[in-house]
């Protein structure tokens, strides 16, 4: 049974650093697209971006110029950071693995980690 | 961006109705549409892929239709454990975006 589990610190202060990692579990690391999917509190759904085995990555444009996602094959797993955050990057942030099943889905999520930023 | 609309935001039902949510892409997205099931507090989990294909272990009273930009997700008969929100979501081109939710509860 694949699982995910995100890590990392549940606060952080405005202009600084999110770094979150994801640790995969129970399946194969290859064919597959990881991604990074937020939450604000009591919204919706934003995905922030994905890596694919092969080290490429996509990431959604209002967010691209703040986005690295990295893959560590050797530990099982990806990794996000989000520079020069602000108190709208407060969210949920969870980990997912994208397989593409006739089309691309997220079948395996994460349990979520709460990021809040604030000073 | 392709856009994904969901109606209603919210409903209220009770255990036994047929429930049915749409979502409307702003263009064409074929059949690259996949359903969501968020209960409070848990990640979201799939139910529907490709507009209509039934994720594994997910009970044949949900349902989906449709293609093109009109999609819908139906549940035949609403079961207590069904009370949560769902979420369309469109996998045609990237960014990757998903509607805004609809929120079912108890009636």
């Amino acid at each position: 049974q694949v699982r995910l589990q995100e890590s990392g610190p549940g606060l952080v202060k405005p202009s600084e650093t999110l770094s979150l990692t994801c640790t995969i579990s129970g399946g194969f690391i290859g064919s597959y697209y990881w991604s990074w999917i937020r939450q604000p509190p009591g919204k919706g759904l934003e995905w922030i971006g994905y890596i694919d085995y092969s080290g490429t990555t996509n990431y959604n444009p209002s967010l691209n110029s703040r986005v690295i996602i990295s893959l560590d094959t050797s530990k099982d797993q990806f990794s996000l950071k989000l520079s020069s955050v602000t108190a709208a990057d407060t969210a949920i942030y969870y980990c997912a693995r994208g397989s593409r099943v006739v089309i691309p889905l997220f079948d395996y999520w994460g349990q979520g980690s709460l990021v809040t930023v604030s000073s | 961006d392709i856009q994904m609309t969901q109606s209603p935001s919210s409903l209220s039902a009770s255990v036994g109705d047929r429930v049915t949510i749409t979502c409307r892409a702003n263009q064409s997205i074929a059949n690259y549409a996949n359903w969501y099931q968020q209960k409070s507090g848990i990640a979201p989990k799939l139910l529907i892929y490709a507009a209509s294909s039934l994720q594994s272990g997910v009970p044949s009273r949900f349902s989906g239709s449709g293609s093109g930009t009109d999609f819908t997700l139906t549940i035949s008969s609403l079961q207590p454990e069904d009370f949560a929100t769902y979420y369309c979501q469109q996998s045609y081109s990237t960014p990757l975006t998903f509607g805004g939710g609809t929120k079912v509860e108890i009636k």
